[in-house]
């Protein structure tokens, strides 16, 4: 699986939107782009995933650039329960669900 | 999202005993079950991907005769750690997939070894 590149924290105002990015430059054109969140002492929590359009749910919209080597999470409007660490993750979609997680992005959304 | 349920959320052992870590998919299939451990401050580590009715697969470095895995149905997977050391004092998280769903964690179990 591709490897991700991820800042190690972030600092957000609440009420803000919240810009995750995330760098996959190795990404294969199987592979997709999958985010979850880890709040502490919690299991991780599934956002989003993507191949190469842009994705919204209910959590948060993925936007992914025209040559897949980047991606961004944002959270439209940051509340303080959504300071986690944010995990990116590269992954062919049929490969057993296996998912390797890098070190992730600590964001603290503050008042 | 799916629902997973692990259990216990915490548990105390004695050295030397064996613990088991059970892991329940309440509202969906799950043809594929992984486990994971996670120390402080670190991330989460794959130990083992186990589908239902088949040995486990164990990640390189983690002892399949310490860590045992049963996945015997399509619901339910458990972990028993054998003859626990203080070392093996970690948090262990579980994942479970079905044939149409993302993988989906369980809330994870505190395992300390005194």
């Amino acid at each position: 699986d591709a490897k991700t590149t991820q800042p190690t924290s972030m600092d957000c105002a609440e009420g803000r939107a919240a810009n995750l990015p995330c760098n996959h430059s190795t990404i294969s054109g199987n592979e997709y782009v999958y985010w979850y969140r880890q709040i502490h002492s919690q299991g991780p929590q599934y956002i989003i995933h993507g191949l190469k359009n842009n994705e919204t749910n209910e959590m948060a919209s993925l936007i992914i650039t025209e040559d897949r080597k980047s991606s961004t999470l944002i959270l439209p409007h940051a509340t303080l329960r959504d300071t986690a660490v944010y995990y990116c993750i590269v992954r062919m979609y049929n490969q057993g669900g296996k998912l390797i997680f890098g070190q992730g992005t600590e964001l603290s959304v503050k008042p | 999202g799916a629902v997973v349920s692990q259990h216990p959320s915490r548990v105390i052992c004695k050295s030397g005993t064996s613990v088991k870590i059970e892991c329940r998919s309440l509202d969906f299939q799950a043809t594929t079950m992984f486990w994971y451990r996670q120390f402080p401050k670190q991330s989460l580590m794959l130990m083992a991907t186990s589908n239902e009715g088949s040995k486990a697969t164990y990640e390189q470095g983690v002892e399949k005769d310490k860590f045992l895995i049963n996945h015997a149905s399509l619901t339910l997977s458990t972990l028993t750690v054998t003859s626990a050391h203080p070392e093996d004092s970690s948090f262990y998280i579980c994942s479970a997939r079905g044939r149409r769903t993302e993988a989906f964690f369980g809330q994870g179990t505190r395992l300390t070894v005194v």
